[in-house]
């Protein structure tokens, strides 16, 4: 079956430090997704990218599909207190059309 | 903030219980989700409902119940659990199947004793 690795399992930064997360899947992706989830909280839908070698921005973020489409990465640049949580990636898989949640990240940011 | 309400938020239980989680949204979605969120573990896809037709079971244990009877409320009964199954049961909807964003529900924190 589909399988949506995610890497690193942890992070701690000191706040103003860069951040990455990495998503690689065992098969070609339709799209992939990114969520966040707070402490406590609950996932919340970050975005969605669909075109080989896409990159879009938000803020300091910035978010890029491989051109295989069987990778990902989320980069935060001059992490803030308030980024602290877990990122999830999610790819829906070309044959399966199922989204599959990798492992997430958790993000510690230190004041 | 969320379309997505789910209740009870938390719940205790015994193992001879028998209890139900509910979801509902309000986003006039047509597919919804019970996913389980357990600590240090990715998040586990339980059942899906596409136009109240369950599309997938991964293989979850019978003493989960899922029941949907309507594309807005999508109910897990659950009986005989065990410790094993306390854990955050997210639930989720989408507009659609493939390439919609899911939106999710608070969650019910549960703990099996």
């Amino acid at each position: 079956g589909q399988q949506v690795m995610q890497i690193p399992q942890y992070q701690h930064v000191q706040e103003g430090e860069d951040f990455t997360t990495y998503c690689n899947s065992s098969t070609t992706l339709s799209n992939i997704q990114w969520y966040k989830q707070r402490p406590g909280g609950h996932p919340v839908f970050l975005i969605q990218l669909v075109k080989s070698g896409e990159v879009k921005k938000q803020k300091r973020l910035t978010f890029q599909f491989g051109e295989a489409k069987k990778n990902s990465s989320l980069h935060i640049t001059a992490t803030q207190t308030t980024d602290v949580g877990t990122y999830f990636c999610a790819g829906t898989n070309f044959s399966y059309g199922k989204l599959t949640f990798g492992q997430g990240t958790i993000l510690t940011v230190h004041p | 903030e969320t379309g997505v309400t789910q209740t009870p938020r938390h719940l205790v239980m015994g193992m001879t219980n028998k209890k139900s989680l509910k979801c509902e949204q309000h986003l006039g979605h047509n597919a919804m989700y019970w996913y389980k969120q357990s600590a240090k573990k990715p998040l586990e896809l339980m059942f899906v409902y596409n136009f109240k037709e369950q599309t997938e079971n991964n293989s979850v244990p019978s003493r989960f119940s899922p029941e949907c009877p309507n594309s807005s409320h999508l109910f897990l009964h659950l009986h005989t659990l065990q410790p094993e199954d306390s854990a955050l049961y997210l639930c989720a909807s989408s507009q659609g199947m493939q390439a919609y964003e899911q939106y999710f529900g608070p969650g019910t924190r549960l703990t099996v004793t």
